[in-house]
């Protein structure tokens, strides 16, 4: 069965750090391009980084840049994504996902709030 | 930035009635549109891509067309599980390819 798990979400203050994971399977991980995708609280979707399938190709959206850094490890089969300078407005749903512009394959999200 | 506008916000249905979404872009996009069904507590599911092509395993009550900078999503007999809420989403302009705000179809 394809899955995609993600972990690492929580309740953190302002300023703040979390790491973010999402473990895949049933696929060939490695092959695949992926994504972290937010949706803040009764708000609509929002890509915010992309990371091509051997790290040779990386894009944030504007409100992230210098802030949170996305990683993989292949031969963990795993998507990482390392959040820095936390605001309030980085709380969300955060879902990792497959694809190179269209999002084929989702996880079931996690949450991280940013409060103090 | 392409901005994507849907329409309506919100759409009543009842059970076996076609239902009609609508999505704009700001510019021209091309057929580089795609169309994703959100359930309440699940994750996102891409339906369409390319404006007008399903994805695999997704019934074909669902159909979208359009191109430029118009685009519909059809559903032709709502069905209990499609009662969602529906973003479509740019990508012609990529990164950061812009979704719609969503529109929510409900029970009628």
């Amino acid at each position: 069965e394809v899955q995609l798990v993600e972990s690492g979400g929580g309740l953190v203050q302002p300023g703040g750090s979390l790491r973010l994971s999402c473990a895949a399977s049933g696929f060939s991980f490695s092959t695949n391009s992926m994504n972290w995708i937010r949706q803040a609280p009764g708000r609509g979707l929002e890509w915010i980084s992309y990371i091509s399938s051997a790290s040779s190709a990386i894009y944030y959206t504007d409100s992230v840049k210098g802030r949170f850094t996305v990683s993989r490890d292949n031969a963990k089969k795993s998507l990482y994504l390392q959040m820095n300078s936390l605001r309030d407005e980085d709380t969300a749903v955060y879902y990792c996902a497959s694809g190179v512009s269209v999002f084929d394959m989702w996880g079931q999200g996690t949450v991280v709030t940013v409060s103090s | 930035e392409i901005l994507v506008t849907q329409s309506p916000a919100t759409l009543s249905v009842s059970p076996g009635e076609r239902a009609t979404l609508s999505c704009r872009a700001s510019e021209s996009v091309g057929n580089n549109l795609a169309w994703y069904q959100q359930r309440p507590g699940q994750a996102p599911r891409l339906l369409i891509h390319l404006a007008s092509t399903r994805a695999t395993g997704v019934p074909d009550r669902f159909s979208g067309s359009g191109s430029g900078t118009e685009f519909t999503l059809t559903i032709s007999s709502l069905q209990s599980e499609d009662f969602a809420v529906y973003y479509c989403q740019q990508y012609d302009e990529w990164p950061p390819g812009t979704f719609g705000q969503g529109t929510k179809v409900e029970i009628k």
